[in-house]
């Protein structure tokens, strides 16, 4: 979607090494976010974020570190992945404005750990 | 703890039925209930209710909230094969400024 990036789009990685996914927005918004999805949980939230420096957990954050020194950038860490950190991950920014243009998401993050 | 139901968690019909998506909620300070629709890639957005009875509609989709009842209802009429996806409901609350979301629906419509 225009105005947010994800990247890298595919990565396949080993058990224990650590891992670094970035969401990168282009427009200046203050909430950003990182969510997971598995089949038959739909999308959970890992943590978000309200501003530079600003950061909160979310409902599956164990396992999970995020930075956000800069607006525009969002990074999600696994400091040491496990199998069952296999998912898509998905980053999100809230435009504030409701509707069809106010939570919108990237095109996702496929990462297996083998 | 903020927590949205879908239901069901499967579904497979023919084109031309009508398919009724159920979400359930519960959730602190209620903002507004959003439906989303998922075909492998990012969710995209459908429908955002925020007061009771007020149906909202786009083509051949329709949703209607229940704030007393804490649950919702997305139809789909005349089903057509583009419609096979996932449906995903989310709740906002009012000063989490994020979405909870259940389980998805998976929705298959069969030529």
């Amino acid at each position: 979607d225009a105005g947010i990036t994800q990247s890298p789009r595919h990565k396949v990685t080993e058990t224990g090494t650590p891992v670094t996914l970035r969401c990168h927005q282009t427009e200046n918004h203050r909430y950003m976010y990182w969510y997971r999805q598995d089949p038959g949980h739909g999308l959970r939230l890992i943590h978000y974020s309200y501003g530079v420096k600003d950061t909160d957990k979310g409902e599956v954050s164990d396992g999970y570190s995020v930075s956000r020194s800069k607006t525009e950038d969002f990074l999600l860490t696994l400091e040491s992945a496990t199998s069952s950190q296999t998912s898509v991950y998905f980053c999100a920014i809230n435009r504030g404005t409701g509707g069809s243009t106010g939570y919108t998401f990237g095109s996702g993050t496929r990462l297996t750990v083998v | 703890e903020d927590k949205v139901v879908q239901s069901p968690l499967s579904l497979v019909v023919h084109e031309g039925d009508t398919v009724t998506l159920n979400c359930s909620y519960e959730v602190t300070n209620f903002r507004s209930l959003l439906w989303y629709k998922q075909e492998k890639k990012a969710p995209t957005f459908l429908f955002m209710l925020t007061s009771s009875g007020i149906e909202k509609k786009s083509g051949r989709l329709s949703s209607i909230l229940d704030k007393k009842e804490l649950f919702s209802i997305l139809n789909i009429t005349a089903t057509q094969t583009g419609d096979s996806a996932v449906y995903l409901c989310a709740v906002e609350a009012e000063y989490g400024n994020k979405l909870v979301f259940g389980a998805g629906t998976i929705l298959r419509v069969k030529s």
